[in-house]
């Protein structure tokens, strides 16, 4: 496998559900984040991981929980969604967050729907 | 505070055409990172191009160039030789110190064969 995977790619769950989102890079990069692309919103940063700290919350609810066990996986616990949480939710990651410029590297993304 | 404005939420192109597609930033960094990310129906987000601010030149990457204008605070994506294959979202975004990105809200580009 290579570059960044995401699973599930898409993802039925209601309110009252619990599920979690997977990410996983290839890339050997120490950062790691969470977007979020709902329709006519432009791209959301959710949360940044860096060496497995997490470095940045966006004000995100705390029904997103997070959990960065190491450099190469990310996940994103849900739990009691409210469905305008449904979206596209996509994971990136890059060398690491400070110093030069660093390209993001994005997986293909989960499309979440919450009924 | 950061912000990107992309202000054609479509656009046409004909096959083996040029296109622009416009972007403009606002941002009180003296330093920062201008990308370009293409996002096809499946939707994972492909970066494209990158612009720092204090390069001197446009980028260019193949069919893709960046009219890059500091003083007006644009950095535009231009494709040269249109495909059917570039029809797209495209997302111009900007990075800051700590390589948080900043997205604009897209412009979706068709291209007409």
């Amino acid at each position: 496998e290579t570059g960044v995977t995401q699973t599930p790619r898409h993802l039925v769950m209601g309110m009252t559900n619990k599920k979690s989102l997977k990410c996983e890079q290839h890339l050997g990069h120490n950062a790691m984040y969470w977007y979020k692309q709902s329709a006519k919103k432009p791209l959301e940063l959710m949360f940044v991981y860096n060496f497995k700290e997490q470095t940045e919350n966006n004000s995100v609810p705390s029904r997103f929980s997070p959990e960065c066990p190491n450099s190469s996986h990310l996940f994103l616990h849900l739990h009691t969604l409210q469905p305008e949480d449904s979206a596209l939710y996509l994971c990136a990651s890059s060398i690491n967050t400070g110093g030069g410029w660093d390209e993001q590297y994005f997986g293909p993304g989960t499309r979440l729907t919450v009924t | 505070a950061q912000k990107i404005t992309q202000t054609q939420p479509g656009m046409f192109v004909q096959e083996k055409e040029a296109v622009t597609l416009d972007c403009t930033y606002d941002t009180s960094d003296p330093s920062y990172g201008l990308f370009w990310y293409k996002q096809p129906s499946s939707g994972e987000m492909i970066f494209l191009i990158y612009q720092g601010s204090y390069d001197q030149q446009n980028a260019t990457e193949g069919r893709y160039s960046l009219n890059f204008q500091k003083a007006r605070k644009s950095a535009n994506l231009v494709i040269s030789a249109s495909q059917l294959g570039d029809s797209a979202m495209y997302f111009c975004a900007m990075r800051n110190a700590g390589n948080m990105l900043t997205f604009g809200g897209g412009t979706r580009l068709m291209v007409k064969p």
